[in-house]
């Protein structure tokens, strides 16, 4: 069973940076794509990042593309996010997926919370 | 980067059907989608993955009530027989080459 846990959400000021982390266990990690998905309050799903699992190459969304970086340690089964110049539309519950190729995101952790205010 | 547009609320009484639908943009028209279903309070569940030939892959766990179908653009999850649980908020998601995307996702109402 895929279990994916997230941690390192909090409150921080606009301009601060957070990282958060998501440990994996139920499958292969180091094979696998993995991604984090960020949901504002009261809005929908939003894409963030990915990064695959052979190759480690990353893509972002356009509205965090050079403050975001996305990370892993397959010796971990960890997922990072190193979130920088944090705005307030930075806020929202940020989830970690993992990402099968041609089939969309097959597994969810709960989620950890991050907001972004003074 | 490809498009997914979502109505955003269908409703439906208790144990009978109801179909949302998940149009890609008209460059996008071939790809393969998956579905999610997001209940109340807690985080996303993958259902199913949807091609444009209307062959679909559930994941683990899911009902057989849940059913996907497609025709041209359109991708369709189709809920039978439909229950109180089944009160959620429904997210297609797609992908290219460098982007994942998902649509502005349907709230279903049980009646």
């Amino acid at each position: 069973e895929v279990q994916l846990l997230e941690s390192g959400g909090g409150l921080v000021q606009p301009g601060g940076s957070l990282r958060l982390s998501c440990v994996a266990s139920g499958f292969n990690f180091s094979s696998c794509a993995m991604s984090w998905v960020r949901q504002a309050p009261g809005k929908g799903l939003e894409w963030v990042s990915t990064i695959s699992g052979s190759t480690g190459s990353t893509y972002y969304a356009d509205s965090v593309k050079g403050r975001f970086t996305i990370s892993r340690d397959n010796s971990k089964n960890t997922l990072y996010l190193q979130m920088n110049s944090l705005r307030a539309e930075d806020t929202a519950l940020y989830y970690c997926a993992k990402s099968v190729p041609a089939s969309g995101m097959d597994g969810w952790g709960q989620g950890t919370t991050v907001t972004v205010s003074s | 980067q490809p498009v997914l547009t979502q109505s955003s609320s269908a409703s439906a009484s208790l144990g009978s059907s109801v179909k949302l639908t998940c149009t890609l943009s008209s460059r996008h028209s071939s790809y393969t989608i998956a579905w999610h279903q997001q209940q109340p309070g807690k985080a996303p569940r993958y259902l199913m993955k949807l091609e444009g030939s209307g062959r679909y892959n559930k994941g683990s766990g899911v009902p057989d009530r849940f059913s996907g179908s497609s025709s041209g653009a359109d991708r369709y999850l189709t809920i039978s027989n439909l229950q109180s649980e089944d009160e959620a908020d429904y997210y297609c998601e797609t992908w290219d080459i460098n982007t994942r995307v998902f649509g502005g996702g349907t709230k279903v109402t049980v009646l």
